[in-house]
């Protein structure tokens, strides 16, 4: 099973600033088979990236995904007060497809 | 718009069984993978199962294989899951979605408890 690790656990930010989120895999995933996704408090998750780099419809141009192999960001460039939620990575490469733990994104 | 209902969610003796359901509509149903996914409270994401679209293909994680089977209505445009031999870690809200790879539409969730 490939194992998915988040850093940081739990990011504090202002709105306004630059959010820089990691996932790293424990083996290197083919064609970037990585999916970004936003959980609020009480709501279902919700899809922002696939293919590591591709935004969802409608998601804002503020985020964007990088990364291949075993490393891969999102990256939120200036924080509006609903992007404060939880995000995970999911990896489809190989079954399971498993998921990281999250990072709590928190306002400061 | 594509909306996704699940239903069935209890509370269920350790031991005991429960079916979930799942209605889809906005979309076409039977063109779409559907996958089952759960999170224990307080926790994070863990994918359980999807079915492919004729239904001739399923895969499930390790912890729930031989105890849960996915299954789908195409005419009915409904997604299931047969959940047997039901264990305390099962407690979750489990959330259908559409897709298996890329999960592009999700559920609200059905709450799974089971407790003695």
């Amino acid at each position: 099973e490939i194992v998915l690790t988040q850093s940081p656990g739990t990011l504090s930010l202002s709105p306004g600033e630059r959010a820089t989120l990691s996932c790293r895999t424990s083996q290197s995933l083919s064609s970037s088979s990585l999916d970004w996704y936003q959980q609020k408090p009480g709501q279902a998750p919700r899809l922002l990236m696939y293919g590591a780099s591709n935004r969802a419809a409608g998601i804002p141009d503020r985020f964007s995904g990088s990364g291949s192999g075993t490393d891969f960001t999102l990256t939120i460039s200036r924080l509006e007060p609903e992007d404060f939620a939880v995000y995970y990575c999911q990896q489809y490469s190989n079954s399971p497809f498993t998921f990281g733990q999250g990072t709590k994104l928190e306002i400061k | 718009q594509v909306q996704l209902v699940e239903s069935g969610g209890d509370l269920v003796k350790p031991g005991g069984s429960l079916r979930l359901s799942c209605a889809a509509s906005g979309f076409i149903f039977g063109d779409s993978y559907m996958s089952w996914i759960r999170q224990a409270p307080g926790r994070g994401l863990e994918w359980v199962s999807y079915i492919s679209t004729s239904i001739s293909y399923t895969n499930y994680s390790d912890s729930v294989k031989g105890r849960f089977t996915i299954s789908r209505d195409n005419a009915k445009n409904s997604l299931y899951l047969q959940m047997n031999g039901l264990r305390a870690d099962d407690t979750a809200v489990y959330y259908c979605a559409r897709g298996h790879t890329i999960l592009t539409s999700w559920g609200q969730g059905t709450l799974v408890t089971v407790s003695s």
